[in-house]
């Protein structure tokens, strides 16, 4: 069965420091993969996708996510945190064959600190 | 930019009433969707529509139905709503199989 796995529910880091937001898929197909930003009372918002390209994919605000096919992660990266990352971030996981297979992870919040 | 509206940003309803929920999509998108955000629940798909007057149920369709009568407007009716209805409610397009989906930005229920 098609899964996506957030390994962290609460992430909290400084301004200025790495973010590191974990992500595990399992599939029996090639997926697609997305990252989504969203902040309080909001939509969420696309900040980059994998669709069978480039293995790092670079997307908005500085965020990046590098697809490891044998380690069935899609880590999303970012260099220095800013006061405005901290929501809450989703990665999705997309298959052929219509709305059922679109797989929401559950969520994680990031909290960013002065 | 593609863009998702949701007509209301905040409703408040008494229990029994029908809601609908209005949702409007400017990129001629042949998919749309409604889910429901819970804390601890994540994002619940209730109802995807793949073209005009075509709908499938999604996880939870209970309690709920749906409309598309033209392509870019995807309503959802709460025939009588309940408490455990309220809820935040997103409602998505995309263009394709692969491709991403696209959010409005939600529409906080409340029924009392």
């Amino acid at each position: 069965a098609q899964s996506v796995t957030q390994l962290d529910s609460h992430v909290s880091v400084s301004e200025g420091t790495p973010v590191l937001l974990r992500c595990n898929y399992s599939s029996s197909y090639s997926p697609s993969l997305f990252w989504y930003v969203q902040h309080p009372n909001k939509g969420l918002q696309l900040l980059l996708k994998y669709t069978s390209a480039a293995t790092l994919v670079k997307g908005i605000n500085g965020f990046e996510a590098e697809f490891k096919k044998s380690e069935t992660s899609f880590h999303l990266t970012k260099p220095s945190a800013h006061m405005s990352d901290a929501a809450e971030y989703f990665c999705v996981v997309s298959h052929s064959g219509g709305y059922n297979k679109l797989i929401f992870g559950a969520g994680t919040r990031l909290a960013v600190h002065p | 930019d593609v863009k998702v509206t949701q007509s209301s940003r905040y409703l408040v309803k008494r229990t029994g009433e029908k809601v609908f929920l209005e949702c409007v999509q400017d990129m001629d998108h042949e998919n749309m969707f409604w889910y429901r955000q819970d804390p601890g629940l994540g994002l619940r798909l209730i109802y995807f529509s793949y073209d005009v007057k075509m709908k499938e149920k999604g996880d939870i369709p209970e309690g709920y139905s749906v409309s598309r009568e033209k392509k870019e407007r995807f309503s959802l009716i709460l025939e009588s709503a309940s408490t455990n209805q309220t809820s935040m409610y997103l409602c998505a397009s995309r263009d394709r199989d692969y491709s991403p989906l696209h959010f409005g930005n939600g529409t906080r229920l409340t029924v009392t």
